[in-house]
């Protein structure tokens, strides 16, 4: 399957500042890119859906001034929170996927991000 | 709108008994779906999907699934469950409607006892 990788791994970061995330696709071109965020027990809500180029589209009850979306290559995405306070701890997944595919193909996940605001 | 329903928070089975985990969805069109699982700490592994075709579906590390439109299920099983089963199980649905979104269920935390 095709691979998407997330970096950092984990972060920890101060109350108050901005944090990124990067989701790549490594070995194809991901013109559809998918945020979520799982809190602690939690199932995954999908957070944004990015397509290379244009603006993000947020989910109900997702601030966008507060989670800045960029997908300004095929194959980067960046997740941006921004004043980032101890309620957005949570573990930030990435999947991405390319419009070249045939339906029947899903969207890949990276491994997640853990951040912990401190 | 898309949703999936996993009605059982938990569920412990002993090791070597069968498992099913229940899953219902809710979507506006031909449906994908898959099954997930999660470590703690980790991130996710895809065990089985279906886009169409045979209703029963073969996965990973054993696993099955049967989609049953009439019901609206994609019920996970697996006939002989091993310690290292032991893990979260997200259902999720997602088909080209939706613009290929994925959107889970809240979650099946699977226990087996020795």
């Amino acid at each position: 399957g095709a691979v998407v990788s997330q970096h950092p791994s984990w972060v920890i970061c101060k109350s108050g500042t901005s944090v990124k995330i990067e989701c790549r696709s490594l070995d194809f071109q991901a013109t559809t890119m998918f945020w979520y965020r799982q809190f602690p027990k939690q199932s995954l809500m999908l957070m944004a859906t990015s397509n290379e180029g244009s603006k993000a589209t947020y989910e109900q009850g997702v601030e966008k001034d507060k989670f800045l979306i960029n997908h300004a290559s095929l194959t980067l995405s960046t997740l941006t929170v921004t004043s980032a306070h101890p309620e957005d701890s949570s573990f930030y997944i990435c999947s991405a996927r390319s419009l070249a595919w045939a339906g029947d193909t899903e969207a890949f996940f990276g491994q997640g991000t853990r951040l912990t605001v401190v | 709108a898309q949703s999936v329903t996993q009605p059982d928070i938990h569920i412990t089975v002993s090791e070597g008994a069968s498992l099913e985990l229940r899953c219902n969805y809710s979507y506006g069109a031909t449906p994908y779906l898959f099954w997930y699982v999660q470590s703690p700490g980790q991130g996710l592994q895809l065990l089985l999907k279906y886009f169409s075709g045979d209703t029963l579906v073969q996965g990973i590390k054993g696993f099955e699934a049967e989609f049953k439109r009439s019901q609206s299920s994609f019920n996970l099983r697996k006939p002989s469950v091993h310690w290292s089963d032991a893990a979260e199980y997200f259902c999720a649905v997602g088909g080209r409607t939706g613009g290929f979104k994925t959107i889970f269920g809240a979650g099946t935390r699977l226990f087996v006892k020795a």
